[in-house]
Formats: structure tokens, sequence, C-alpha cells
């Protein structure tokens, strides 16, 4: 069991360009996140997805979009970016059944990106 | 909107030395949960509290949470250098799908 994997783990953007983020989670969870934890910070949620089919905006969507793809994978994308938007990010997943088990959040390694 | 807030955020300690970090939440809370991440490394999960004045313990730790279901503590009894890394707590409002989370604990251990 893979749990949640993101790619890639590392990139450098110049301003302006565009990526996107990859995530994919094997647990077959309803539910997926795009978090960006900046020092000082914590853990800042950017989108989630609360199914298949849905995305819904966080505290700080700006510059970002995302994509369910499937049920497994969750994107996130980057069209201009900015140095503000250095950060690690994290994709995550929950089955959010509402059990006491089903509520638990698995973060992927995260991915560290710097825009100069 | 709903918020966590997390004290303090940095904390020494020598190793063999407790540890506390308090999260309250601006709202009650249908769930706390706490999280840690190592230095470099990703959040994991470590328990949660559902019942008002619910107490968990593992082994060294000690999770409370409080009687109104708005604030929660983690507690370390003689900490060693593998306690070192962020603690993040996390709540869930009632009814609400989002849990937020608090800005974290970071604990530092001397040898």
């Amino acid at each position: 069991n893979a749990g949640v994997t993101q790619t890639p783990k590392f990139q450098v953007l110049k301003t302006g360009q565009s990526m996107t983020l990859q995530c994919a989670q094997d647990m077959n969870h309803n539910s997926m996140y795009w978090y960006r934890q900046d020092p000082g910070m914590g853990l800042r949620l950017i989108y989630y997805s609360a199914s298949e089919g849905t995305t819904d905006k966080g505290e700080v969507p700006n510059g970002y979009n995302v994509s369910r793809l499937n049920k497994r994978e969750f994107s996130l994308r980057l069209e201009s970016a900015a140095p503000s938007q250095t950060s690690v990010y994290f994709c995550a997943s929950s089955d959010q059944l509402g059990g006491s088990s089903g509520n638990t959040i698995y973060f992927g390694e995260g991915s560290w990106l710097t825009v100069v | 909107g709903q918020q966590v807030m997390q004290i303090p955020q940095y904390q020494h300690v020598q190793e063999g030395e407790d540890f506390t970090t308090y999260c309250n939440s601006s709202t009650t809370l249908s769930n706390i949960q706490w999280y840690k991440q190592r230095p470099g490394g990703h959040p994991v999960f470590l328990i949660q509290l559902v019942k008002s004045g619910e107490v968990k313990k593992q082994k060294r730790l000690t999770f409370q949470f409080g009687e109104a279901k708005k604030n929660s503590s983690l507690h370390i009894t003689a900490t060693q250098t593998t306690d070192v890394g962020t603690y993040f707590c996390a709540g869930k409002g009632p009814g609400g799908f989002k849990t937020i989370f608090g800005a974290g604990t970071r604990l530092f251990v001397k040898a």
C-alpha cells in the first residue's frame, strides 16, 4: 500500500511559469485535499474534493486550480507561479465515512516548490 | 469562521522534561485530532478524541478533550530526542466537513 503519492518532490519555477502537482491515493478514499505549509503558518487548506466529481475552495485558493480526475487522483495547478507560492505542498485524503477511523487524514510526503 | 489556535509556537526542553501543547477552538468541535510531523517529513495521525472530557494515553503521550469540546491538550512525559517535531491539533466543527488545523507547536529536545 503506497498510501498517498504526490509528484514532483522538488520543483523550481520561474515567476509566471505554470505547473501541475499530481496526487494519487490507493486507499479508495472519497475525499482529497491540497494543503500548503509555510513556516509558522501551519497547514492551510487550498482546495478540497469531498467526493469524486466535486471540488471546493479552502482557505487560500487564489492562484490555484484543481481537478478531481477520478476517485484516485486530485491534481493542483499553478497557472502563473508567483514567489508568494513558494511553499511545501501536501496532498491528503480521508475516507469521510464519519466513523472514528473515517476522519483520519493521510498525507503524502510533500512537494517542495520554489518560485524565483 | 471556525478557528483553531495552538500554543506555544515553539518549545525547547531538556531531554527528560515534560512538554505540553494546548489547542483552543473558537467554536464547539465534534472531534479533535492530533498529528505529528517530523522535521522534513509529513504529518502523521496520532489520535482522535470525540467525547467531552475524554482522555487517551499512548505510552508517554496523554491527550485530553475539554468538557466543552472547545479545547484540547497533548502532554508528553519525560521527553526523548525521538519526540522532536511539530505537533498539530486539528478540529472539525459539528456538521462541518473541513478539518481545520492549528498552526502547530514545534518541539525541540536537547540531549
